[in-house]
């Protein structure tokens, strides 16, 4: 168990629909990043929150938002849903540090239809 | 060119066997390595982490870095069934309070042994 926890596990959804993914960081740790993690891209980067604000962007869509609260949970935000965002998303955290050791969450699937 | 390279395999072995996973790389910038072991629906783990070049050794696991040639490798001694998993090289440039998290991950490989 690496300490992060990421809700729902698994999302069905419609094409046009909105979703949100949420993710508990493990305690202590300031920084969350998102990943998205499909079959023919491997993992990619979206997105990473140190204490609240955003310091890092990757191949995230116009579609996609996040944001960390006070509380240091993270949310992201997948509107306008195609088939191709179909895919595994993954929520790491860290401490912010020079490693790059990242902690990662179960993941929630979502399925678009 | 992909900034990091890894055959997606499948790779059989039997039990027992010396494994060799290997990465390509193209960013020079590159100096922190990584290997992060995925269980099927489980999220990546840390296996293994290093720091520019040199081996480092954990157990039956091994990790190579050689930066000169841009090439990375994980060798699993006496493997067992319970290394079978997807295998995901990672890597970052590395930048105290800037991007240090992105890290660039291999495709992966899936890794099966066979009892």
């Amino acid at each position: 168990d690496s300490g992060v926890t990421q809700t729902p596990k698994h999302l069905i959804t419609a094409t046009g629909q909105r979703v949100t993914l949420r993710c508990s960081p493990r305690s202590g740790d300031l920084s969350v990043y998102w990943y998205q993690q499909s079959l023919d891209q491997g993992l990619q980067f979206l997105i990473q929150y140190y204490n609240g604000e955003e310091r890092a962007k990757g191949n995230i869509l116009e579609r996609f938002s996040a944001q960390q609260f006070p509380d240091l949970h993270s949310e992201l935000n997948l509107s306008s849903l195609e088939l191709g965002d179909s895919a595994l998303y993954f929520c790491a955290s860290s401490v912010l540090g020079e490693t790059g050791e990242l902690f990662f969450g179960e993941g929630s699937r979502l399925t678009v239809l | 060119q992909k900034e990091v390279e890894q055959d997606p395999g499948p790779l059989s072995v039997p039990e027992g066997a010396i494994v060799s996973l290997n990465c390509t790389y193209s960013n020079s910038a590159f100096q922190y390595f990584m290997w992060y072991r995925q269980y099927s629906r489980k999220g990546p783990e840390l296996l293994m982490y290093t720091y520019s070049s040199g081996n480092k050794e954990d157990g039956r696991f091994t990790a190579q870095v050689d930066k000169s040639s841009k090439y990375i490798s994980l060798f699993i001694r006496d493997s067992q069934p319970s290394d079978s998993a997807t295998y995901l090289c990672a890597m970052s440039a590395g930048n105290y309070g800037g991007s240090q998290g992105n890290l660039i991950f291999g495709k992966g490989t899936k890794l099966s042994v066979k009892p």
